[in-house]
């Protein structure tokens, strides 16, 4: 079964550059999920989509923007990276958006970009 | 604010024993409650999960065990094998709003 396909799987920028990451998520899911992972931490939810609405923000920094294209893949563009930027970060999909029973809305994840900033 | 408290936040298991993981939540909006588990440098898996209604679910050694009226839930894991070594984290849903709890890295010693 298709997974949710993230790209590139490892990054290394310096300070101050900026970087993309993709996401492409299940093939017919409409939701799209950023999060970031720092070194033993709980993933931090970042950004959702639905239907290439932003439909939710969580604690993304305002160097950070994403969006969601007409195939429904996502893209997460950081700008003026900072060492804090370093962590892993993980795109998630779902089908249903904010109205469906929360079981179809469980989260299919990515296997994540690891992002390097020196 | 962390919607959903999850223990203990590292736990150690001989092979064959039981792992008890427990969360607890405040928001009684929320109506489903997925768990995941997560190897080194991988994504989070949905390992099972349940809905409020349910006391009780089980997925062969995995069973998760609700109480709603305490607002608590838990994952047990039977017969512990060291390949169940990971991260586990519990989760709360409320339509498209997720809210992962703070993990619990559970080792499993031969």
């Amino acid at each position: 079964a298709a997974g949710v396909i993230q790209s590139p799987r490892h990054l290394i920028k310096e300070k101050r550059e900026t970087a993309t990451l993709k996401c492409y998520p299940i093939p017919r899911h409409d939701t799209v999920y950023w999060y970031q992972q720092g070194p033993g931490q709980d993933p931090q939810f970042l950004i959702s989509f639905y239907e290439k609405m932003q439909s939710d923000k969580g604690s993304i920094p305002d160097r950070f923007s994403a969006q969601q294209f007409s195939d429904y893949h996502s893209e997460l563009n950081m700008s003026s990276l900072e060492l804090g930027d370093s962590a892993l970060y993980f795109c998630a999909s779902s089908l249903g958006g904010p109205y469906i029973s929360s079981g179809a809305n469980v989260l299919t994840f990515g296997a994540g970009s690891r992002l390097t900033v020196l | 604010q962390q919607q959903v408290k999850q223990s203990p936040q590292s736990l150690i298991v001989q092979k064959g024993g039981i792992s008890i993981i427990n969360c607890a939540y405040e928001n009684t909006a929320f109506d489903y409650f997925p768990w995941y588990q997560q190897f080194p440098g991988k994504g989070p898996a949905l390992l099972i999960a349940i809905r409020p209604d349910v006391s009780e679910k089980k997925e062969g050694r995995f069973t998760i065990s609700f109480n709603k009226s305490a607002k608590q839930f838990s994952l047990h894991i039977m017969d512990s094998q060291p390949g169940d070594s990971a991260t586990y984290f519990c989760a709360a849903m409320r339509g498209n709003q997720f809210y992962f709890g703070t993990g619990t890295s559970l080792t499993v010693i031969p």
